[in-house]
């Protein structure tokens, strides 16, 4: 069984800009969850999707959004890039809710100039 | 909020060696695992430990959910082992599904 890809795995983009990840789940996985890592803050939910819904936010400005397609693909956009935006965004995905192991995608390295 | 606390920050070994990685944690919790981050920055499953002892290879894990801590145990240490070791936790109810609560990471380093 695959396991969970991201795409693109690094991107580079300067200030004011826009990004959109991706993420693919595990097959027969409905949630997906999204974390952000950085050196100071270490690894931050964002938020969760299941079933097309967001059930879940971390405390990250609106900027950050994201949607789940019917598929249980997910993206997330991040609007007006600033530079503390750099960071390494994990996905990880799991078959429902409680008590199931969430597994992670590679990863996307955001680089912003 | 919820405290995740690793212990220690950094572990330096000989290959061949034994190692203990602690996770406290303030609060009941619904989910426990642990993880190893590669150098690619993936993050790899070892264990999904609620509560209780497993082992996989030369890992082990013990959570202990009435006194809020979990052990990860490595023996025989190899330089693949290096790496940065995550405990994170799950807490119950509704509002905090999908969201695991990370801690600081122990960074161990496993020379030859």
């Amino acid at each position: 069984k695959a396991g969970v890809t991201q795409t693109p795995r690094y991107l580079i983009k300067t200030r004011g800009q826009q990004v959109t990840l991706s993420c693919s789940p595990i097959s027969g996985h409905r949630s997906v969850s999204w974390y952000q890592q950085t050196p100071g803050q270490g690894l931050q939910f964002l938020f969760e999707y299941f079933s097309e819904t967001q059930r879940n936010k971390g405390n990250f400005p609106g900027r950050f959004s994201g949607r789940q397609f019917s598929n249980s693909r997910s993206e997330m956009n991040v609007s007006t890039l600033e530079l503390g935006d750099s960071a390494l965004y994990l996905c990880a995905s799991r078959r429902q809710g409680e008590g199931d192991t969430q597994y992670f995608g590679p990863g996307t390295r955001l680089t912003v100039l | 909020g919820i405290q995740v606390e690793q212990s220690p920050p950094d572990l330096i070994l000989q290959e061949g060696a034994n190692s203990t990685l602690r996770c406290n944690f303030s609060d009941s919790v619904n989910n426990l695992q642990w993880f190893h981050q590669n150098p690619w920055g993936q993050l790899i499953n070892l264990f999904y430990i609620p509560s209780g002892t497993k082992q996989n290879g030369r890992l082990s894990a013990t959570t202990v959910a009435t006194e809020r801590y979990s052990l990860l145990y490595i023996s025989s240490s190899q330089t693949t082992d290096s790496g940065v070791y995550f405990c994170a936790v799950e807490l119950p109810g509704s509002s905090n599904t999908g969201k695991l609560i990370f801690g600081q990471g122990t960074t161990l380093q496993v020379k030859p």
